[in-house]
């Protein structure tokens, strides 16, 4: 099946610093990837739809300043998180569906935990 | 109101019974449905597609009521390995996915 890469799993970062975090799908090609935010006991939410060659999309409240998010290749979208607060500490998770599948479902990366201190 | 609602639980159980619970969606356009699985702090992995007729992947059976929005997922003879948290995800349009909070099931001894 479809096999989507996210690193790193895990982060710990200071306050005010960046981090980047990779999604990368192994054995197909994904010409949109979407990233997600999960805090504790809550469902994921999107955050954007990354799209190769061109803008991501946000959703409404998420600031495109603070998340960028850059798809440039077929294979790999990474969104980096800019002056990292403690509010922004949380799981992030990358997704895609393969397109050769039909109505199989979205496979996710697995996750990255970003703690900022 | 939430684009997809599930109960929480947590749904407790012992080995071997049957739980079931539902999920609710808003849209009445949404085109697909999947029940996901997600253990704690790890991503979620597709458990099953739900299909119009209603579909069974071994212990696992899932029904989709449009009439009434909303799916379901029961699972039979439970197992130790089946506690996790179960999540209802409903795709709206081409790609915009809604999940649910989930619903947790514990399986006990």
């Amino acid at each position: 099946g479809a096999v989507v890469s996210q690193h790193p799993s895990r982060v710990i970062c200071k306050s005010g610093t960046s981090v980047k975090i990779e999604c990368r799908s192994l054995d197909f090609q994904a010409t949109t990837m979407f990233w997600y935010r999960q805090f504790p006991k809550q469902s994921l939410m999107l955050m954007a739809t990354s799209n190769e060659g061109s803008k991501a999309t946000y959703e409404q409240g998420v600031e495109k300043d603070k998340f960028l998010i850059n798809h440039a290749s077929l294979t790999l979208s990474t969104l980096t998180v800019t002056s990292a607060h403690p509010e922004d500490s949380s799981f992030y998770i990358c997704s895609a569906r393969d397109p050769r599948v039909l109505n199989y479902g979205y496979t996710f990366g697995s996750g990255t935990r970003l703690t900022v201190v | 109101r939430k684009e997809v609602e599930q109960d929480p639980g947590p749904f407790n159980v012992p080995e071997g019974a049957t739980v079931a619970f539902n999920c609710t969606y808003s849209n009445s356009a949404s085109q697909s449905f999947f029940w996901y699985r997600q253990d704690c702090r790890k991503e979620p992995k597709l458990l099953m597609s739900v299909y119009s007729s209603g579909n069974e992947d071994g212990r696992f059976t899932a029904q989709l009521n449009r009439a009434s929005q909303y799916i379901s997922l029961l699972i039979r003879d439970s197992k130790l390995s089946d506690s996790a948290t179960y999540l209802c995800v409903v795709n709206e349009d081409d790609y915009k996915l809604s999940f649910g909070a989930g619903t947790t099931v514990t399986v006990r001894a």
